[in-house]
């Protein structure tokens, strides 16, 4: 069946360091691949999406493209911020009535 | 922000009373969505309903019911809650795309339920 499969948190980061977290995924067919982002406190929020091969997503300075051949969809930030601390989750949607297959979400803490 | 609410929005109950949570959308959207949410987990589905009484299990639907008998009502029903339902539960919200593979959904603000 379909997965996803995130790197282990927590990351911690200084404020202007450069982000990466990993996703990978294994999926049938060609599935949609999201970034979700949960501030403490709150419900997800999407951050930013792709729906085929090579896209790029990108919103409020966070970028991931669309890797089929490795199944990737890895989040960059070229300079985090203390106010991205948050929960991160990479998810996948095959297009069965819209479910999400979730990873395991990575912690972001980013110190001043 | 999209229209959704849950209630409530934290809850403690004992094993083995029943509990209903409640996901109200003003979207009129048609597809919603029941998650739990544990460490180390992630967010995985319970149930999801595509339309007014059309509702589909999820992967951790056991010891959960629902109902849709409205489009803006999704109601989660433990029927005798465990210890292993203790739990974040969101509600999300998808509107119909037309055969595109867009599939964005909204998430409510979540309930935290702990059964003791």
């Amino acid at each position: 069946g379909n997965s996803v499969t995130q790197m282990e948190g927590p990351v911690t980061l200084s404020e202007e360091a450069f982000l990466t977290i990993n996703c990978t995924y294994t999926a049938t067919g060609y599935p949609s691949l999201f970034w979700y982002v949960q501030y403490p406190g709150e419900g997800l929020q999407l951050l930013l999406k792709a729906t085929k091969a090579d896209d790029k997503g990108s919103n409020k300075g966070f970028e991931a493209t669309y890797r089929k051949e490795t199944t990737s969809f890895h989040l960059e930030k070229g300079s985090v911020q203390v106010s991205d601390s948050a929960v991160y989750f990479c998810a996948l949607s095959g297009n069965q009535g819209g479910k999400l297959i979730f990873g395991q979400g990575t912690e972001l803490s980013v110190k001043p | 922000d999209a229209g959704i609410t849950q209630s409530p929005r934290h809850k403690v109950t004992e094993t083995g009373t029943p509990v209903t949570l409640r996901c109200h959308q003003t979207e009129n959207h048609r597809y919603m969505y029941w998650y739990r949410q544990d460490p180390g987990h992630g967010l995985r589905l319970i149930h999801y309903s595509y339309g007014v009484k059309d509702t589909d299990k999820g992967e951790v639907s056991d010891g959960y019911s629902v109902s849709r008998s409205k489009t803006e009502d999704f109601l989660l029903t433990l029927e005798s809650a465990t210890s292993s339902q203790t739990s974040v539960y969101f509600c999300a919200i998808k509107g119909y795309q037309g055969g595109g593979a867009y599939n964005e959904q909204f998430f409510g603000p979540g309930t935290r339920l702990t059964v003791l």
